[in-house]
């Protein structure tokens, strides 16, 4: 069956600072992967997706970055985070073109202060 | 991808049967209802999603009318872990892999 991780699963960072999120994913190949953010009482943005190895697409500009450096690796990462950068990040999985069926992980919970 | 329109919340008691409806009034032929679900602190559950046929799987079942203009999230015996936030989406299939536009959806409580 298939697995997904995300660590860490909290993070406390001071602004200006780096941040760097990993999610892997388990018993799947050529998976879609996708990070997602929700700010406090909001809903759930939609930041990257990349459908294989090294093909990122970006939905909103911002002081984010995404990388695929493994065929089942998806990393989120900040040179410099602001205070805005708040939020539980998550990531998910999706196979083929075209389904909305995505497997979420369980998050990591990240304050900027 | 066509709006949707859901009920910021509702109650259910506990063992009775939660129906959570949705309005999507411009759909089009080829968009497919999608529902989601999300516990407080985790990430999102995928239900069920349908195009106008009804579905059922073991979590829940997915009633479509026949002019998909809404459709109704049926969880036949609420239990206190169905309180989460519900999420009716609405996406074209058959095209890319790009990600999910979640929208406010409704807050489901079952009450004991």
């Amino acid at each position: 069956s298939q697995t997904i991780h995300q660590w860490p699963a909290t993070l406390v960072q001071p602004v200006g600072s780096p941040l760097s999120l990993e999610c892997t994913v388990e018993g799947t190949s050529n998976p879609n992967l996708y990070w997602y953010r929700q700010a406090a009482g909001r809903g759930l943005q939609l930041l990257f997706y990349s459908v294989g190895i090294g093909q990122i697409s970006s939905e909103v500009p911002q002081n984010l970055s995404a990388s695929r450096p493994q065929d089942r690796q998806f990393i989120l990462s900040s040179k410099k985070l602001l205070l805005s950068d708040s939020g539980f990040y998550l990531c998910a999985w999706s196979v083929g073109r075209g389904s909305y069926e995505q497997y979420f992980g369980p998050g990591t919970r990240l304050t900027v202060t | 991808d066509a709006k949707t329109t859901q009920p910021t919340s509702m109650d259910c008691a506990e063992g009775r049967a939660a129906n959570l409806p949705c309005n999507h009034s411009t759909i089009s032929g080829n968009e497919y209802v999608y529902w989601y679900r999300q516990i407080h602190s985790q990430g999102p559950q995928y239900i069920i999603h349908g195009l106008k046929n009804n579905e059922t799987n073991e979590m829940a079942s997915l009633i479509i009318t026949e002019d998909r203009k809404s459709s109704t999230l049926i969880l036949p015996h609420a239990t206190l872990r169905d309180t989460a936030v519900y999420y009716c989406i609405v996406r074209v299939s058959g095209g890319g892999a790009d990600g999910l536009t979640f929208g406010k959806g409704t807050h489901l409580i079952i009450q004991p």
